[in-house]
C-alpha cells in the first residue's frame, strides 16, 4: 500500500537552512507536495513537483526529488521564525487526486 | 468571505449526540474533500466529491455520513461517535480532480467526543 514517512521534528537556528526529508513508496505517484500547517490553521500548499522533475526552486524553497530512491526533500533557505510550523509531505495517488500524507515534521526555529 | 470556510471551529459532543460539520468554498471549485487529522495518525482522506457526486469513500465507518447538496457546500453528519473519533476534520476543495489541481484547505473543525 501507499506510505509516506517523515522525521517528526527538526530544530534550526534562525538564518540557517532547513532540510526536511520524506520517503514514499508508491512509484506511480504523479505529483509530490509540500504543505505547511501553522497552529490552529488548515494546510497551505507550499510547493509541488511533478514526478519527472529532479528539482524545483521557488524563492527560498528548493524541492529535490530522487525518484530512484523515492526520496523527496524540502530545503528552506534563511529560515525565519515565521517558518515554524508542521510540514507535510504528500503524494498524489489515483486519478481523483487522492493525497497520501506523511505524519508531518515539526520545524522549530530558534534565535 | 474567501477560500474555504468551516463551521463550527470547535465542537464537543457526547457519544449519543447527532451533529453536523459544514464546509463552504467560495472558489468555484468542482471537487471537495473531507480529511481526518488525529494526533497519532497521518492525515487521512475520508471522502471525495466531484460535481456533487461521491467518488471515494475511503473505508469510513457509517457513523460518518457526508452530504454534498451543491458544489459549494459539503457536510459531514455525525452520529453515535466514539472517543477515538476525536480529531481535527479538514475540508478541502480543488478546481477539479487530478494531481495538477491544488487542494485548498479550510481551517478545520476540532471535534472532541466525550
Amino acid at each position: 500500500g501507499e506510505d509516506v514517512e517523515q522525521s517528526l521534528f527538526l530544530s534550526v537556528r534562525e538564518g540557517d537552512s532547513s532540510v526536511i526529508n520524506c520517503t514514499y513508496t508508491d512509484s506511480s505517484s504523479t505529483y509530490l507536495y509540500w504543505y505547511k500547517q501553522e497552529p490552529g490553521a488548515g494546510l497551505q500548499l507550499l510547493t509541488y513537483i511533478f514526478s519527472n522533475m529532479d528539482m524545483k526552486q521557488d524563492q527560498r524553497l528548493t524541492v529535490l526529488l530522487n525518484k530512484k530512491d523515492k526520496h523527496l526533500s524540502l530545503r528552506i533557505a534563511d529560515t525565519q521564525t515565521g517558518d515554524s510550523a508542521i510540514y507535510f509531505c504528500a503524494e498524489s495517488f489515483g486519478g481523483y487526486n487522492k493525497l497520501i500524507f506523511g505524519a508531518g515534521t515539526r520545524l522549530a526555529v530558534h534565535p | 468571505e474567501t477560500g474555504v470556510t468551516q463551521t463550527p471551529r470547535h465542537l464537543v459532543m457526547g457519544m449519543t449526540n447527532k451533529k453536523s460539520l459544514k464546509c463552504e468554498q467560495h472558489l468555484g471549485h468542482n471537487a471537495m474533500y473531507w480529511y481526518k487529522q488525529s494526533a497519532k495518525k497521518p492525515l487521512e482522506l475520508m471522502f471525495v466529491y466531484s460535481l456533487e457526486e461521491r467518488v471515494e469513500n475511503n473505508s469510513v465507518p457509517s457513523r460518518f455520513s457526508p452530504e454534498c447538496p451543491n458544489s459549494s457546500h459539503l457536510f459531514l453528519h455525525l452520529h453515535t461517535l466514539q472517543p477515538e473519533d476525536s480529531a481535527l476534520y479538514l475540508c478541502a476543495s480543488s478546481q477539479d480532480m487530478g494531481g495538477d489541481y491544488e487542494q485548498y484547505f479550510g481551517p478545520g473543525t476540532r471535534l472532541t467526543v466525550t
